[in-house]
C-alpha cells in the first residue's frame, strides 16, 4: 500500500528547542525519502532527503533519522528557530514507472515561540 | 526562468465550468508532475511527464481532468464540469531527470500552485 503516515499534526516548540517529526511508511520498494518545508502560499521546498541504506544524514541544524527494520524515519530540527515555522511534510519514491513519484504525509504544523 | 511558474495564482470558477491551469517548469528540465493539495493535507500526485508524453496519469481522479505537455515544456492542467470538490491548491514541480537516482538532479522544484476555488 502507498502510504506514509506522518505524526504529530501540529507542534509548539520553544526558540532552541529541538523539533521532531516522525513518519512511517508500509511499502519496502520506497528508496528515497525526502523532506519539505512549506511556508503559507509557497509551495514546499525540499529540505533534506535519505536513502534507505543510510541510517542518518545531518545537514546544518536538520537530521533526518532512519530506521530500515522499523519502516520509521524522523526528523529533528535542532536549535529551532522561530523563522523556521512552518509545515514540514515527509515524502517517499516508489519504483515502477511513475519515475520519481512521491507519496506525501499529511503534513505537521510547526510552530516555533520567540 | 529561475523557479517553477504557475499561472494563475488564484482562479474562482462556477461549478459547471471549465478551466486551465498552466506551468512553466525550470528550463531544461524534462520530468514535470502535477499535484494537488487540500487544506491541511500533502499533495497528491495527479500524472508525470516525461518530455511530451504523459508517463503515468493514474493519479487523476476521473476522466474530467486531463493533462497536456504538447513541446515537452509548458504544461496545462484541464478541468472539465467543475465540481465543489476540485476545489484545491493545484501544485506543479519539476526535475531535471526522473527516475531511482538520489542526486540533487532528481529532486522536485514546486511552484507557488494554483488555488482553485469553485463556487
Amino acid at each position: 500500500q502507498q502510504q506514509v503516515k506522518q505524526s504529530p499534526q501540529s507542534l509548539i516548540v520553544q526558540k532552541g528547542g529541538i523539533s521532531i517529526i516522525n513518519c512511517a511508511y508500509e511499502n519496502t520498494a520506497f528508496d528515497y525519502f525526502p523532506w519539505y518545508q512549506q511556508f503559507p502560499g509557497k509551495g514546499p521546498a525540499l529540505l533534506i532527503a535519505i536513502r534507505p541504506d543510510v541510517s542518518e544524514k545531518k545537514e546544518g541544524r536538520f537530521t533526518i533519522s532512519f530506521n530500515k527494520s522499523a519502516k520509521q524515519f524522523s526528523l529533528h530540527i535542532m536549535d529551532s528557530q522561530p523563522g523556521d515555522s512552518a509545515t514540514y511534510f515527509c515524502a517517499a519514491r516508489g519504483f515502477g514507472t511513475s519515475g520519481s513519484r512521491l507519496t506525501f504525509g499529511e503534513g505537521t504544523q510547526l510552530t516555533v515561540n520567540p | 526562468g529561475a523557479g517553477v511558474s504557475q499561472t494563475p495564482s488564484n482562479k474562482v470558477t462556477e461549478k459547471g465550468k471549465y478551466v486551465e491551469l498552466r506551468c512553466d517548469p525550470i528550463s531544461g528540465h524534462t520530468a514535470l508532475y502535477w499535484y494537488r493539495q487540500s487544506l491541511g493535507q500533502g499533495p497528491e500526485f495527479l500524472i508525470y511527464f516525461q518530455g511530451t508524453g504523459a508517463a503515468d496519469d493514474s493519479g487523476l481522479p476521473n476522466d474530467r481532468f486531463f493533462a497536456v505537455r504538447p513541446e515537452g515544456s509548458v504544461s496545462t492542467l484541464k478541468i472539465q464540469r467543475t465540481e465543489r470538490g476540485d476545489s484545491a491548491v493545484y501544485l506543479c514541480a519539476s526535475s531535471l531527470r526522473s527516475g531511482t537516482g538520489g542526486g540533487s538532479s532528481y529532486g522536485y522544484t514546486f511552484g507557488s500552485g494554483t488555488r482553485l476555488t469553485v463556487v
